[in-house]
């Protein structure tokens, strides 16, 4: 099962970009690398999901180099309201897919 | 409507008692999960299932028992409550077994043992 580590926490402020980094040195070849967002007292929801290259979506873009070792979610002009823990979490299909588990979470601060 | 919904929303017992969590989906998947979080905020996977068999069995203490009744409900209940079983649990649920389909989580149930 693939592990990842991604920073405990980031600041930012209003309007400007926030990359937040997640490793994940023993991806397997039918991973996909997701990310969830979780609002405080809410559970976590889906925000993206990509295989390789870069996906982009209204909410934010994802960056997977060519190795997938890592990926790198990208949140454009961010807001009070993108305060909020973020999670990466890489696994595919099946039984043991099910079992990938949540990264330990970025807990990202947007400040005035 | 409510995609995932828990009840109850807040929890809150004494040690050594026995309580129950109730999740339901109205999105039709085929797999639900429970979570549990702590103050940590780390997100800890503890039992899925997929069309009502277990799937997913991880170190949990025996004193939790999932129960799936059907494909939509996901019940957790606890036996003998610890002050270390305080904790947010979540429900999710998802098309199907594995990371790659998006999960669904609900409101969660915070857990207070005193």
């Amino acid at each position: 099962l693939a592990k990842t580590t991604q920073p405990i926490s980031m600041d930012s402020y209003e309007g400007q970009e926030v990359n937040i980094t997640c490793s994940h040195n023993n991806i397997a070849t039918n991973d996909y690398i997701t990310w969830y967002q979780q609002f405080p007292s809410q559970g976590p929801r889906f925000i993206i999901q990509g295989y390789k290259t870069k996906v982009t979506n209204e909410v934010a873009s994802l960056f997977i180099p060519a190795d997938r070792k890592s990926s790198t979610l990208s949140l454009p002009r961010v807001s009070l309201s993108d305060t909020a823990v973020y999670y990466c979490l890489v696994g595919a299909v099946g039984t043991n897919a099910g079992k990938s588990t949540f990264g330990d979470g970025t807990t990202l601060t947007v400040k005035p | 409507d409510t995609a995932v919904s828990q009840t109850p929303k807040y929890l809150v017992t004494q040690m050594g008692n026995d309580k129950s969590i109730k999740c339901e989906q109205n999105l039709g998947h085929d797999t639900m999960y429970w979570y549990k979080q702590d103050s940590k905020k780390f997100l800890k996977i503890m039992f899925s299932y997929n069309n009502k068999e277990l799937i997913i069995n991880e170190t949990v203490p025996n004193r939790f028992s999932p129960k799936s009744p059907d494909k939509a409900h996901l019940n957790l209940h606890i036996n003998s409550l610890e002050l270390g079983d305080s904790a947010v649990y979540f429900c999710a649920s998802s098309q199907r077994v594995g990371a790659l389909y998006e999960q669904y989580f609900g409101p969660g149930t915070r857990l207070t043992v005193t």
